[in-house]
Order: structure tokens, then C-alpha cells, then sequence
């Protein structure tokens, strides 16, 4: 069955620098999502990409934060300059388009700054 | 704005036990609510979903009913498993497409 993967499971970082969280996402899938979860909080939106460009965003989502698909198969968020208070659990989601309700989840990466 | 309360855990049943885990939301439109599940070190997964009231979701024995009038959508199932054993999430979507969460209730089922 296929699977939305993340990469790396957990990544470790000092304060200050930059982080590029990875994803790849279904295959045939054309929304993106970033979701991210502070270790004992909810689960938080950050963004939604489709076709290219950023459809919504969280008040979360500031300009130290960007998305990328580089190329047909990877998804990225990159935090420009990491701050303790992004350490969390950070979770990539995928689906195949607006009328299913349906987004499928990766496993997570955890990010923690020293 | 958007917010989805369910029941805070532990939750901690003998297998074959009945479950209840509470889940009410706050939404300005007509949402569409799911109940996501997250088994140890995995990601999310869908467990299951309605998307207009009095509709209802099933999956795996686990069942939850859109209830507009007191807009909730309470998790249930029959007899759990060990396996059963996991967090589980209620969310709510809208129209923008992005998720609400709940802060997730970790069911622990002992055999």
C-alpha cells in the first residue's frame, strides 16, 4: 500500500540554523500538507501547497518557515533559522484531492533544538 | 475560530471492553469530523470519517455518529483489543482544508 515516508526520523540541530525536513509524498497525490505537534499540545496546521504555490496558512507559518517541491517526488519544509521553540514533532501529509477528506500521514520527524 | 475537546487520557481498559472516547467541536460552518489513529512510532492514520450530520463512520469495529445538535463525535467500540492500544486524534476539517485536532486520548487495552 503506498505510504507517505519522511526523512530523517529525527534530526538534531543548534539554535540559529537551518533545517530542511524532507517528504515524499503518495504518488498520485496533488495537496500537500505540513502539520506539527509540541511534544504534550495538539496537532497543529501549518500549511496546505497545491499546484505549485501555498493554498493556506497558520499564523504558525511565519517567513522563517518555506515549502518546496523540487521535483516530482519531494515535498519539503524548511525552518531558515531554527529557535528552541520549534522543537516538536513535525508531520508531513499528502491526498489525492479536495473532495475525499482524506489526507494521509508520514511517520513524523522530530526536531529538537539545542 | 475552529477547536475539537476530547477526553483527556490515559484510558485504560481490559480487552473486551466497551470504549467511549468523548470528542465535541466548536466550528462556524458544517465540518467535516474524522477520527485519525497513531499506533507507536507510525504516523497518523484515517480511522474513520463522516462529513454531514447524522451520518456515520465506521472502521475496524470503532464507530462514531455526526451529531450536529450537540455537535460531537463521540469514538465507540464494542470490545476493544490489545491491539487497539494507540493515541487517537478527533479532528475536524473546514472549508479551507486544513485539519483541527484534538490533543488525542492514548487508549491503553490490558489483556
Amino acid at each position: 500500500e503506498p505510504e507517505v515516508t519522511q526523512t530523517p526520523s529525527h534530526q538534531v540541530t543548534q539554535m540559529g540554523q537551518e533545517v530542511i525536513l524532507r517528504c515524499v509524498p503518495i504518488s498520485n497525490h496533488l495537496y500537500f500538507y505540513w502539520y506539527r505537534q509540541i511534544l504534550g499540545q495538539k496537532v497543529e496546521f501549518l500549511v496546505s501547497f497545491y499546484n505549485n504555490e501555498i493554498s493556506e496558512k497558520s499564523e504558525i507559518f511565519d517567513d522563517q518557515f518555506s515549502v518546496e517541491r523540487p521535483d516530482g517526488s519531494n515535498f519539503t519544509l524548511k525552518i531558515r533559522s531554527t529557535k528552541l521553540e520549534d522543537s516538536a514533532m513535525y508531520f508531513c501529509a499528502s491526498g489525492k484531492d479536495r473532495s475525499s477528506y482524506e489526507q494521509y500521514f508520514g511517520p513524523g520527524t522530530r526536531l529538537t533544538v539545542t | 475560530g475552529n477547536s475539537v475537546t476530547q477526553m483527556e487520557g490515559p484510558v485504560t481498559l481490559s480487552e473486551e471492553a466497551f470504549l467511549t472516547i468523548n470528542c465535541t467541536y466548536t466550528a462556524t460552518g458544517y465540518p467535516s469530523l474524522f477520527w485519525y489513529v497513531q499506533y507507536p512510532g507510525e504516523g497518523l492514520q484515517l480511522l474513520l470519517k463522516a462529513t454531514k450530520a447524522d451520518d456515520k463512520g465506521s472502521n475496524k469495529g470503532f464507530e462514531a455518529t455526526y451529531r450536529k445538535e450537540t455537535t460531537s463525535f463521540h469514538l465507540e467500540k464494542g470490545s476493544v483489543q490489545v491491539s487497539d492500544s494507540a493515541v487517537y486524534f478527533c479532528a475536524l476539517e473546514d472549508a479551507g482544508n486544513m485539519l483541527t485536532f484534538g490533543g488525542g486520548t492514548r487508549l491503553m487495552v490490558k489483556p
